[in-house]
């Protein structure tokens, strides 16, 4: 399995601006994904990171608000852009490695919106 | 379409009983089914998962669950409960995108273990 990190663990920010949140794994990995997970809440899709094209976004997600990059197989960001206080959330990194389904998650960024 | 439903959004038992946290699916063919766990300001750790081998799946800390396609249920069972299981735990289908598979949260069930 994969061994996920993900910087920063936490942040506190000011609304109005901008976090890109990072993600690293210890070995190259087939998909790479991010997830936000509201207060209290189960998880949902942002978009898949694909390397070295476009992510690919799920409804009601946009790049201009989350831009995503991908450079290479074991690296990913997530930015938060224009930030509010309703973006509070845990935003967490999986990855799938070979041809499988199964996904390994990073321990999660803990974002609050002042 | 692919969907989950987990049944219970707490549960409490107490410490040496036996743990049920329900799950049933809706799926237009086989789905991969899996079971999450997360601890409090922790990651997502996989349990266990369902691909069609077996229907009775054993995953790590003494925890299994079943995968029973006449009743689309995917209940997770662990015979005694110990304080350090109390946590959320989501039940997921995937259904396979590409090279990976896009997963499907349930709701979440939190179990709470009384001494």
């Amino acid at each position: 399995s994969a061994v996920i990190s993900q910087k920063p663990s936490r942040d506190i920010c000011q609304r109005g601006t901008s976090l890109t949140i990072q993600c690293q794994v210890d070995s190259q990995v087939t998909m790479m994904f991010w997830y936000r997970q509201q207060p209290g809440q189960s998880l949902t899709l942002i978009a898949t990171a694909n390397q070295g094209s476009e992510a690919t976004y799920e409804s009601g997600f946009v790049i201009d608000k989350f831009p995503i990059s991908r450079p290479n197989l074991t690296f990913s960001t997530l930015t938060v852009s224009n930030m509010s206080p309703e973006d509070s959330s845990i935003y967490l990194c999986s990855a799938t490695s070979g041809v499988t389904d199964t996904q390994y998650f990073g321990p999660g960024t803990r974002l609050t919106v002042l | 379409a692919q969907s989950v439903t987990q049944l219970d959004s707490h549960v409490s038992v107490s410490e040496g009983t036996p743990v049920l946290l329900r799950c049933n699916y809706s799926s237009s063919y086989s789905p991969s089914l899996f079971w999450y766990v997360q601890h409090p300001n922790k990651g997502l750790q996989l349990l266990l998962k369902y691909t069609s081998a077996a229907t009775l799946v054993k995953g790590i800390n003494g925890f299994e669950a079943e995968f029973k396609k006449s009743e689309t249920s995917f209940h997770l069972t662990k015979p005694s409960a110990h304080m350090s299981d109390a946590a959320e735990y989501f039940c997921v289908v995937s259904y396979f995108y590409n090279q990976g598979g896009k997963l499907i949260f349930g709701q979440g069930t939190e179990l709470s273990v009384k001494p």
